[in-house]
């Protein structure tokens, strides 16, 4: 089937710095994705989402871009944390049973955010 | 709120055995999923509920597996037998509404590891 989450599997920044996850997708059609974040012994936690009609969203420290064109979406940490460091994923919110309103969450393999002190 | 509950945190067994896992989703929500987390296939959905009804097993691996939803606070996943190829950590999330803009809230998680 179609995939999602295509990126690297670690990334190590320095605390301060600035972090960009990056994500690709295969299906043009994909309209809504999510990033999630995943603590180690935690379950994946909420962090931003950006649907099709849009190229960029805002949250607080983050930022996700979206290029319909390429294909391509990423998630980017002002300021790097040590709390931030966790594993990042990018999941498409794909529709079911051939309802727009409904969709079931299609989870990339995640980014392993380093945050060196 | 709690958020999602999830029990045991840990489970070992042998194989053969009958594992349950259980999950108690946040109140309000009706919405409810289960997903299986490895390093070689990642996070992937087995099963949903709407309103305590399953909606979407296709994720389910085979008829080893089975999930219920009593009622609108609890739901249990069952594997039996059970075997190696299943350890892994099994989460149980849930959500409010039918819209696809409604976030998923996600339990801690069920680490199964089968002998």
């Amino acid at each position: 089937g179609e995939s999602v989450g295509l990126h690297l599997p670690t990334l190590s920044v320095q605390e301060g710095d600035n972090s960009i996850i990056n994500c690709a997708y295969s299906n043009s059609a994909s309209d809504y994705f999510i990033w999630y974040k995943q603590e180690s012994g935690k379950g994946p936690q909420f962090i931003i989402d950006i649907r099709s009609n849009m190229d960029k969203r805002q949250g607080q420290r983050v930022t996700v871009l979206l290029n319909k064109t390429v294909k391509h979406l990423s998630l980017q940490i002002a300021a790097t944390q040590p709390g931030d460091s966790a594993v990042y994923f990018c999941a498409e919110n794909r529709p079911i049973h051939g309802s727009s309103n409904t969709g079931k969450l299609i989870f990339g393999q995640g980014t392993t955010l380093q945050v060196k002190p | 709120d709690a958020g999602v509950i999830q029990s045991p945190r840990h489970e070992v067994t042998e194989m053969g055995q009958e594992v349950t896992l259980r999950c108690k989703p946040i109140s309000g929500h009706d919405y409810l999923f289960w997903y299986r987390q490895t390093m070689m296939r990642g996070l992937e959905l087995l099963i949903y509920f709407n309103n305590n009804v399953p909606i979407d097993d296709s994720g389910m691996p085979e008829d080893r597996f089975s999930a219920k939803m009593p009622n609108a606070s609890f739901s249990t996943l069952k594997i039996q037998p059970s075997e190696p190829r299943d350890s892994a950590v099994y989460f149980c999330a849930s959500s409010r509404g039918t819209g696809r803009q409604e976030t998923q809230y996600f339990g801690p998680g069920t680490r199964l590891l089968v002998l």
